[in-house]
């Protein structure tokens, strides 16, 4: 059984402050790893995607990928009120681009 | 607009009655995918498919049937719907790779 797993949280954090959440993978050969955001009562929108180890960064959100450990994460930076949302991790299995599984994700709440 | 629409967005059935969710998208993907969302587990795959006539099983696809015979309509079908399919559903479409777009969600509820 393929697994995504994500900090359940809640995860309350300060207007400005950095939030950070993790996501570790069961199999060695995924290949794609994204990040979507879903306010409640929405769809999920993607708001990163990352392939190799390393750090990607657009904005104020930075994605981390280190796959010797199986770990992705996922900072954002300056944290928002409007950034209070479940963000739900996403892997691709091995060379199947099209088979998809989600983490349960992880409700972050940015107090102002 | 580019978007993906489903339809219906709420639906209360009984139980053994068949119904089908549209799906569709108007940006020429050629991958489309239902999920279904609940409580505390997450989005899990249904079925996906890479292209016109092309379907495979994703994770959960027990009691539940597909179709695509336009690249732009993906359709769900329960053909007997039991009570432990009541979740949120959602259609996604997608050009490559898992950046996916997605539908507005279809809450189901079978009594």
């Amino acid at each position: 059984q393929k697994e995504v797993e994500q900090n359940s949280g809640p995860l309350s954090v300060p207007e400005g402050a950095i939030a950070s959440l993790n996501c570790t993978y069961s199999d060695r050969g995924s290949q794609s790893f994204f990040w979507y955001r879903q306010y409640s009562g929405k769809s999920p929108e993607l708001i990163m995607f990352i392939y190799s180890n390393g750090d990607k960064e657009d904005g104020r959100f930075t994605a981390q990928l280190n796959k010797a450990s199986q770990y992705v994460s996922l900072l954002i930076r300056d944290s928002q009120p409007s950034d209070s949302a479940t963000y739900l991790c996403a892997v691709n299995w091995g060379s199947n681009d099209y088979k998809l599984s989600f983490g349960a994700g992880t409700t972050v709440t940015v107090r102002a | 607009e580019a978007q993906v629409t489903q339809n219906p967005r709420y639906l209360i059935t009984v139980t053994g009655k068949k119904l089908t969710v549209t799906c569709s998208q108007n940006m020429n993907h050629e991958y489309m995918s239902w999920y279904r969302q609940d409580p505390g587990l997450g989005l899990r795959q249904i079925y996906y498919s890479m292209n016109v006539e092309v379907t495979d099983k994703g994770d959960v696809p027990e009691g539940y049937k597909v179709s695509r015979k336009e690249k732009r309509n993906f359709p769900l079908i329960l053909e007997s719907p039991s009570p432990n399919q009541t979740s949120l559903y959602f259609c996604a479409s997608s050009l490559d790779h898992g950046e996916q777009y997605f539908g507005p969600g279809t809450r189901l509820t079978v009594t």
